[in-house]
């Protein structure tokens, strides 16, 4: 079956450090995305792509960079990871470019720890 | 720019109840609404999906409504069970230019537990 994973499922970094947060999806999906979920924010998009070598900044990108190589994976690195990036971090794929009826998939989660 | 807002934060009933779920945005030009499921560690699994035109939808126990023009959708649970325990979440897609964007817009969420 088709899946969408994230890796590492936890990872506790120290300030400063660089972190790359994996994530791989089998659907075959254009659309990749990139959020975070902190209490009282929801999900907020952080980077999004619509295809291999396309990427877009979302609502809070600062300080987070992705790049897309193929279909599959779209990573995101924190450059330099700061307490204030502490969160669950979520990735997910669509197939269409904006159709009324397609969904985004969701991974499980990385939860990242910034001391 | 699009606020998404859910009522109540979090919700407590026994089992068996019929309940209701809120979720109000403030910009009606919206692609679609998602209703999300997120269980504790996990992550989010799509219920419901209701596009622009559309005044509900229903999948087994739950029925999705929409009021675009009023900025209102509502998720009703009928016979709630403990396995229903878990975070709900609504998201709008943004209408843009007549088409649609990709971007999803969530709301914070449900915290929603049934008591056997």
């Amino acid at each position: 079956d088709a899946e969408i994973t994230q890796s590492p499922r936890h990872k506790i970094t120290e300030t400063g450090r660089q972190v790359t947060l994996a994530c791989h999806q089998t659907w075959n999906h254009n659309n990749m995305f990139w959020y975070r979920q902190d209490l009282g924010h929801g999900l907020r998009l952080i980077h999004y792509s619509y295809g291999v070598q396309d990427t877009n900044k979302g609502e809070v990108s600062d300080g987070y960079s992705v790049s897309r190589s193929n279909t599959e994976d779209l990573p995101l690195t924190l450059e330099s990871a700061a307490s204030s990036q502490t969160s669950v971090y979520f990735c997910a794929s669509s197939e269409s470019s904006g159709g009324a009826t397609d969904t985004q998939y969701f991974g499980p989660g990385t939860r990242l720890t910034v001391l | 720019k699009q606020e998404v807002t859910q009522i109540p934060a979090a919700l407590s009933v026994p089992e068996g109840e019929n309940l209701v779920l809120n979720c109000s945005f403030t910009d009606s030009a919206i692609y679609n609404l998602q209703w999300f499921r997120q269980d504790p560690g996990k992550g989010l699994t799509s219920l419901l999906l209701i596009q622009s035109s559309q005044r509900e939808q229903t999948s087994g126990r739950l029925n999705a409504s929409l009021d675009k023009s009023s900025g209102r959708s509502t998720l009703y649970i009928a016979a709630s069970q403990p396995g229903d325990s878990a975070t709900y979440l609504c998201a709008v897609k943004k209408e843009n230019y007549g088409g649609a964007t990709n971007k999803l817009i969530f709301g914070t969420g449900t915290l929603l537990a049934v008591q056997p």
